[in-house]
């Protein structure tokens, strides 16, 4: 098992910039992927490996993680991203999943 | 494209037992492992089981080991998840999503299927 830790809530306005983290022990050794899920909808893959875009993800998303804590930015945020966000590492065989971050768009 | 149409779920009985399928198209099924995971309502997501491209290698979470068994037909491109013994604690959301050969993360995911459990 292996526990990762989201916010569960961020707000930002349009056009302003809002990071998204997730919190894990040594979290760095580990290749974090983050989920975009919108009500309704299935996740799609924002990011991997870190900080890799899959073909499709606009610029304006970002990634990082050192230390305990991976990051997800979003520069330039548009109301589009409002949605639920998830961050996911491999422990072994098995995929862990944080609980999940609300990104609400003022 | 990358397509992944899920099918089965729906009402069953606490002990039931109910298959879910996936039908992949658009890639070389055999290339990909794939896998389940499941969302419980207003909850977040569960990793439950994997399959190897070939079939011979499975995982199961805790949750579910020796009450689900996860499989694939290759010649038809269609991933399984036959799931019996079900409990409250099973009725979610459940989704088939494939692994990417590179960075091991689910680059495409099925629409889901719900599954309700209730007596």
């Amino acid at each position: 098992s292996y526990d990762l830790t989201q916010p569960p809530a961020v707000s930002v306005s349009p056009g302003q910039t809002v990071t998204i983290s997730c919190s894990g022990d040594n979290l760095a050794e580990k290749f974090v992927s983050w989920y975009q899920q919108r009500p309704g909808q299935s996740p799609v893959l924002v990011m991997f490996e870190d900080s890799t875009r899959p073909s499709g993800i606009p610029e304006r998303f970002s990634g990082s993680n050192s230390g305990n804590t991976a990051t997800l930015t979003i520069s330039g945020t548009q109301a589009m991203d409002e949605a639920d966000y998830f961050c996911q590492v491999w422990d072994d065989t098995s995929a862990f999943f944080a609980g999940g971050t609300k990104l609400t768009v003022l | 494209e990358v397509r992944l149409v899920q099918s089965g779920g729906g009402l069953v009985q606490p002990g039931g037992s109910l298959r879910l399928s996936c039908a992949a198209s658009g890639f070389t099924f055999s290339n990909f492992a794939l896998h389940w995971v499941r969302q419980a309502p207003g909850q977040g997501l569960e990793h439950i089981s994997v399959i190897s491209g070939n079939g011979h290698s499975t995982f199961y979470a805790n949750s579910v080991k020796g009450r689900f068994v996860i499989s694939r037909d290759n010649p038809h491109n269609t991933l399984y998840l036959q799931m019996g013994g079900l409990t409250f604690e099973d009725a979610a959301v459940y989704y088939c999503a494939r692994e990417m050969l590179r960075g091991a993360s689910f680059d495409s995911w099925g629409r889901g299927t719900l599954v309700t459990v209730s007596s």
